[in-house]
């Protein structure tokens, strides 16, 4: 199992651009999140998904888009960057009353 | 305020020195996750704890749970220079289960000097 996949790595994104921030898992979870680390703040709910087909907000959900149209991939979407989401995302997969497992995740700067 | 609140912040210790990162809430824990970060790098998950006095051993890692005062607490008992790095604990405050939507702590940087 690759586990929980992330890409890219990282990226640069100048004001304004749209791009989209990919999240894969060969473990067949019906739970996936996307989550931001910044300093000091530790790690903040984005969005999440209860199973294909099902995504609702988290805590700070304000400039992104998700859908979970496959049961595997769960990708966020960043509709106009701004430099406030200039942070680490970490996508993480699991299964009820169980572990939740994290990606690597994508160092994003938007200048 | 935070809703999960970890101690302490950093901490540096020698080799071979024993250590202790409280997280306490503040609201009921449904469910406690200890998870380790490198610089840079993904969370390694640790532990996970779900009822009230339950302790969880790995190696030199121990990790309780305190439902009365609704805090955990991660033991490193004689620190190696494996066990730096960043402590997160992860909670679960709704009942029925929502270890897809976790609050975290700040996280606490340990360094273990040689």
């Amino acid at each position: 199992n690759a586990g929980v996949t992330q890409t890219p790595k990282f990226q640069v994104l100048k004001t304004g651009q749209s791009m989209t921030l990919q999240c894969a898992q060969d473990m067949n979870h019906e739970y996936m999140s996307w989550y931001r680390q910044d300093p000091g703040m530790g790690l903040r709910l984005i969005h999440y998904s209860v199973g294909a087909g099902i995504t609702d907000q988290g805590e700070v959900p304000n400039g992104y888009n998700v859908s979970r149209s496959t049961t595997e991939d769960f990708p966020l979407r960043l509709l106009s960057a701004a430099p406030s989401q200039t942070s680490v995302y970490f996508c993480a997969s699991g299964r009820f009353d169980d572990e939740q497992f994290f990606g690597p995740g994508t160092r994003l700067t938007v200048l | 305020s935070q809703e999960l609140e970890q101690s302490p912040q950093s901490l540096i210790v020698q080799e071979g020195k024993n250590l202790t990162i409280n997280c306490t809430s503040s609201k009921t824990l449904y469910g406690l996750y200890w998870y380790k970060q490198k610089y840079g790098e993904g969370l390694i998950f640790l532990m996970m704890l779900q009822k009230g006095g339950e302790e969880k051993s790995h190696e030199k890692i121990t990790a309780k749970l305190d439902e009365k005062k609704q805090q955990s607490s991660l033991h490193i008992t004689a620190s190696q220079p494996s066990h730096a790095g960043i402590y997160l604990c992860g909670a679960d405050m709704e009942s029925g289960g929502s270890n897809y939507k976790l609050t975290f702590g700040k996280g606490t940087l340990l360094t273990v000097n040689p």
